[in-house]
């Protein structure tokens, strides 16, 4: 069974500083997706950015980017320019390609903006 | 567009009560899903349907039941309600494999579910 890792509990990042979210993985397929979800206070599930496990090429959303290790099964997401609306929850998630039994995700990471 | 629509958004139960969370989509998605979400932790797959009629087990589903009697509808039984099923509660669907929407998951606003 696959497993999503994120090791750091608790990020704090200076408003328009950049900060790095560290996720890994485990699994024995070759294709799937990776997802970064912010979770605000509202607990609404929004997402981020997703990476095609087959591209090389790592995905960016404006401000948002993923540095993407296959090899590692590492799967980091860059905030550049933080804001204070950035400051929420953020979780790694995995799905097979093909899978019908939905995301598996990290534990999650709390981001904190400081002004 | 509505999307993903749960309800209720908040419910307090006694222990040994009985309820039923609400999901409707209006998307036409093949995929329905039940997650829980613990403090601290992330979502956790309770049960999740690849179409009207067909359910089946997540990580989780001890103490809950589902049906799928409609593609739009995916809702979320608890029988007997226990302290450890105090939590949140997303509902998500999602197209089928393939689809252009490359396997998205649109999740709903959440129940926040707690049994005293």
């Amino acid at each position: 069974a696959q497993t999503v890792t994120q090791s750091q509990p608790e990020m704090s990042v200076q408003e328009a500083e950049t900060v790095t979210l560290s996720c890994t993985y485990d699994t024995s397929e070759s294709d799937y997706y990776l997802f970064w979800y912010k979770q605000p206070p509202s607990r609404q599930m929004i997402l981020v950015i997703r990476q095609e496990a087959y591209k090389q090429q790592n995905a960016t959303e404006n401000r948002f980017s993923v540095n993407f290790q296959k090899a590692a099964k590492s799967f980091s997401l860059k905030i550049s320019d933080s804001q204070l609306g950035d400051a929420a929850m953020y979780f790694c998630a995995y799905k097979r390609r093909g899978g019908a039994d939905g995301l598996t995700f990290g534990k999650g990471t709390h981001l904190i903006i400081q002004p | 567009n509505a999307g993903v629509t749960q309800t209720p958004k908040f419910r307090i139960l006694k222990i040994g009560q009985s309820m039923t969370l609400q999901c409707a989509q209006d998307m036409n998605h093949n995929y329905m899903y039940w997650y829980r979400q613990d403090p601290g932790m992330g979502l956790k797959l309770i049960y999740y349907s690849v179409g009207a009629g067909i359910t089946d087990k997540g990580e989780v589903p001890n103490g809950y039941n589902v049906s799928r009697s409609t593609t739009e509808d995916f809702p979320l039984r608890l029988e007997l309600a226990a302290p450890s099923q105090t939590s949140v509660y997303f509902c998500a669907s999602s197209p089928l494999s393939g689809a252009a929407t490359n396997e998205k998951l649109f999740f709903g606003s959440g129940t926040q579910l707690s049994v005293l």
